[in-house]
């Protein structure tokens, strides 16, 4: 089945280090996001990818860091810059060249920093 | 930009009592009108979406929503509410830059929609 892995499902950090959150897709889609949810605010956009070695900075992009060296993964680096990292991230996927092209989510990574 | 309203953070209902999610964005420009359902520690599944043709869309658990563009709504029903309904609710937005921008997609806040049994 296709579908969007992300890995791993809970992760915990001391404050300092760098961590890196992966996202697999295989559904053929060009276009790649990573949001960030804190409970109240919705979901707010870190980076976005349309095609391979090509990135944008969304809302929040501060701390954050990415590439997109192949079509299928995204990954997300957060950064010990990053004030408050704690936070349940989302990877997406959807079909660049399709105008209704819906966002397919993974199932999250839980990160806690202390 | 557009901007995604959910007017309602919390609505407890009671089992088997109807429901209104309550949806509005910013402007009638040519857009794309989607329902997300999260469970706990899950990512968004699609319920319904919005593309264009009728109005009301459906979804396959008893979910509706209706496209009103001179209202600039999107509100998610369902007649008759259970247990496992309960779940945070997204209405989002897409817009389409073309193929070299593709799709923005806009959020709201979400709203917690908690059965009662």
């Amino acid at each position: 089945d296709g579908g969007i892995t992300q890995s791993p499902k809970y992760l915990f950090r001391k404050e300092g280090q760098n961590v890196t959150l992966s996202c697999e897709q295989n559904l053929n889609h060009d276009a790649m996001y990573w949001y960030r949810q804190d409970p109240g605010q919705g979901l707010r956009l870190i980076y976005y990818s349309q095609i391979v070695n090509d990135f944008q900075k969304g809302d929040i992009a501060e701390g954050y860091s990415v590439s997109r060296e192949k079509k299928e993964s995204f990954p997300l680096t957060v950064t010990s810059a990053q004030k408050n990292p704690t936070a349940f991230y989302l990877c997406a996927s959807s079909l660049r060249t399709y105008s209704n092209s819906p966002l397919h989510f993974g199932n999250g990574t839980r990160l806690t920093v202390t | 930009a557009q901007s995604v309203t959910q007017l309602d953070s919390q609505v407890p209902v009671f089992e088997e009592a109807p429901v209104e999610l309550r949806c509005n964005y910013s402007s009638s420009v040519s857009v794309y009108l989607f329902w997300y359902v999260q469970y706990p520690n899950q990512g968004l599944q699609l319920l319904l979406k919005y593309l264009s043709g009728s109005t009301l869309v459906e979804s396959i658990n008893g979910f509706e929503a209706e496209f009103n563009k001179s209202q600039t709504s999107f509100h998610l029903r369902k007649p008759s509410v259970h247990i496992s309904d309960t779940a945070e609710y997204f209405c989002a937005v897409s817009e389409w830059f073309g193929v070299n921008t593709g799709n923005q997609f806009y959020f709201g806040t979400g709203t917690s929609l908690t059965v009662i049994p």
